[in-house]
């Protein structure tokens, strides 16, 4: 069964701090992972995905399928990252099309 | 409109009743999903449309949940005899097909049993 966990319900920084959220999944398999984010009133959104190895907004995400690790970063953060983020997996092939996502991590900068 | 559009974004309704959740995909898309999330939760899989076909139903919870898109765009999510375990928000979301393409999101319907 393929499961994702964002250990952390809330996460709060100070702005210009480094931020870290971090997400594990299991899969059996090789899956391609995601970063979805929600700022106040508005959609679900996605942020980044590992196959395009884009940064976006600053945050960047590296695959560690040794540690089944996913973890978003940003060495500075900014008053406009707080938000709720999700890391979400999807099957490559057949799959690829039924996202699972963690439980969310609330992010919260601080001026 | 541009985006992926939901209707209604708040529904309150009866225990016993039924509903019917819309959503109106970017136009061109022909895939379409429906995810549920409880709070506190992330949002779950319910079903996959790819243009009128529903390839994949197995995310709905039991058979008081169905979906339909019968003309490969508007899909309707039906919950018959609502339950007050059925409140959540319910997240639709549309991607062209082509694989590995981004989902876009709509705004979610919150919907209320009591």
């Amino acid at each position: 069964a393929q499961r994702v966990t964002q250990p952390e319900k809330l996460l709060s920084v100070f702005k210009g701090a480094p931020v870290e959220l971090k997400c594990n999944y299991s899969y059996s398999g090789s899956p391609e992972l995601f970063w979805y984010v929600q700022y106040s009133r508005q959609r679900l959104q996605l942020l980044l995905r590992h196959i395009s190895r884009e940064s976006i907004k600053g945050f960047t995400a590296d695959l560690n399928k040794g540690e089944t690790s996913f973890h978003l970063k940003k060495p500075f953060a900014q008053e406009e990252d707080s938000a709720m983020y999700y890391c979400a997996l999807s099957g490559l092939g057949g799959s690829n099309y039924k996202l699972t996502f963690g439980k969310g991590t609330l992010l919260t900068v601080n001026p | 409109g541009a985006g992926v559009s939901q209707s209604p974004r708040y529904k309150v309704t009866k225990r016993g009743q039924d509903v019917a959740l819309r959503c109106d995909p970017i136009s061109g898309h022909v895939s379409l999903y429906w995810y549920r999330q409880a709070l506190g939760q992330g949002p779950e899989f319910l079903t996959y449309f790819n243009y009128e076909a529903q390839q994949d139903k197995s995310g709905l919870p039991n058979d008081r949940f169905s979906a339909e898109r019968p003309e490969g765009s508007i899909s309707t999510l039906t919950i018959q005899r609502t339950e007050q375990r059925d409140s959540a928000m319910y997240r639709c979301a549309s991607s062209s097909g082509l694989r590995n393409t981004e989902a876009f999101f709509g705004q979610g319907t919150r919907l209320t049993v009591v």
